[in-house]
Parts: C-alpha cells; structure tokens; sequence
C-alpha cells in the first residue's frame, strides 16, 4: 500500500458525459501527479500539482482539467468524454515539488470506460 | 517518436533463467528510474541511477546506467514467478516525467 487513494476504483461512462476522479496523496506530500495509461500509449503524464498550484503540463487535453484543494486531494475532471478516453488513470504524489530523484509513490488507478 | 524506447516488449520465460532488458534513448540525462507494475496496481520504484556506469543492486535485480546516460538495462538472475510485471523506464526532463513503454515480464513456474 502506498498510501495515495484514489476513487472509484472502475467507471463506466458514456461518450459525451463528464466524470471526476478523486486522488487522496500520502500524508505530508504536497505533489501530485495525474498520469494515463493507456494499451497503446503506454504511462503518459498529463498534469502536477504542488501546493495547490499547477506545476507542470504535459499531454493533458483541453476538455480535462485538474485541481488541488487546500487539504491537497486533487480532482481529475475528465469531460465530453470519447471511447479513446477509456484508459487507466493514475494519480501519485511526492513530497517535494521536482527535480530527478523525485520518488513518486502511485495509486491502485481508476479504470475509466466510456461505451 | 518516444523519447524512451524499451525492449523486448514481451518476455516470456522460465523460473530460473536470467533475463536482461533495455531502456534507450537518443537523449543524456542526470538520473533514470525504474518500476515495476503489476496487474492490477500502480507503478512502484525500484531504484534510480544517477552516475554513468553506475550499478546497483537489488537482491537479484542489477540495474546499470550507461556511460554516456543515455541507456541502461534491468538484470535479473535466477527469475521468480514473483518478478511478473511491468517494468518501466522513466526520466525526469524539463519538469515532467517521461515513461518508456515497458517490458511485460512473465515468469512460468
């Protein structure tokens, strides 16, 4: 167990719809990660957060967005959701905000399908 | 083009045998990392290697990284049935973190 919850565990959607998934970080870390994994794209990283504020962008569509609250969960909101979009969506936090021997501890995932 | 290409993509093989595999890329970085993933479960790091030629050792996984940090590769000796995953590179390169595509272990017993 590593600690970073995330909710719910499997979502089943329509295209069209919007969800939110819900990421819980390991106490006393103030990063956060958003990553999709999908079979033929592999890990890819969509989105940070330190603190509450956004740090880094990567891959991240314009109908997806994030958030961090001030008690530092962070929210993925996914919206007008395609069949592409069904993937596994992981969140990991770290306790600093960057640098390369940054150890990021991942969630179990939330397995998003959109029929 | 990714920026981090792992091979094999598949390997599949006995309990015992020893196994080694690829982490590549065109570009020099300050660290490299590895993790495993299994089914069902987030990544989980194993090591990070910071110095060219570095190795290091965890139990029967020996991790190296190239001279010219633009490589490394992932050994294991005498492989388990426990060592299935996903083993993937990933680096650390202008404020995100890149994965490679990983290489799907399986170990028979």
């Amino acid at each position: 167990d590593s600690g970073v919850t995330q909710t719910p565990k499997h979502l089943i959607t329509a295209t069209g719809q919007r969800v939110t998934l819900r990421c819980s970080p390991r106490s006393g870390d103030l990063s956060v990660y958003w990553y999709q994994q999908s079979l033929d794209q592999g890990l890819q990283f969509l989105i940070q957060y330190y603190n509450g504020e956004e740090r880094a962008k990567g891959n991240i569509l314009e109908r997806f967005s994030a958030q961090q609250f001030p008690d530092l969960h962070s929210e993925l909101n996914l919206s007008s959701l395609e069949l592409g979009d069904s993937a596994l969506y992981f969140c990991a936090s770290s306790v600093v905000p960057s640098g390369s021997y940054n150890e990021q501890f991942f969630g179990p995932g939330t397995r998003l399908t959109v029929l | 083009t990714q920026l981090l290409e792992q091979s094999p993509q598949f390997l599949s093989i006995q309990e015992g045998e020893n196994l080694t595999v690829y982490c590549n890329s065109s570009s020099v970085f300050s660290s490299l990392q590895w993790y495993r993933q299994e089914p069902g479960e987030g990544p989980v790091l194993l090591v990070t290697v910071v110095t060219g030629g570095e190795v290091k050792k965890l139990k029967r996984l020996t991790f190296q990284f190239g001279d010219a940090r633009k490589d490394s590769s992932l050994h294991i000796t005498a492989a388990q049935p426990g060592d299935t995953g996903l083993y993937l590179c990933a680096v650390y390169n202008f404020n995100k973190f890149y994965f490679g595509s990983g290489t799907k272990l399986n170990v028979k017993p």
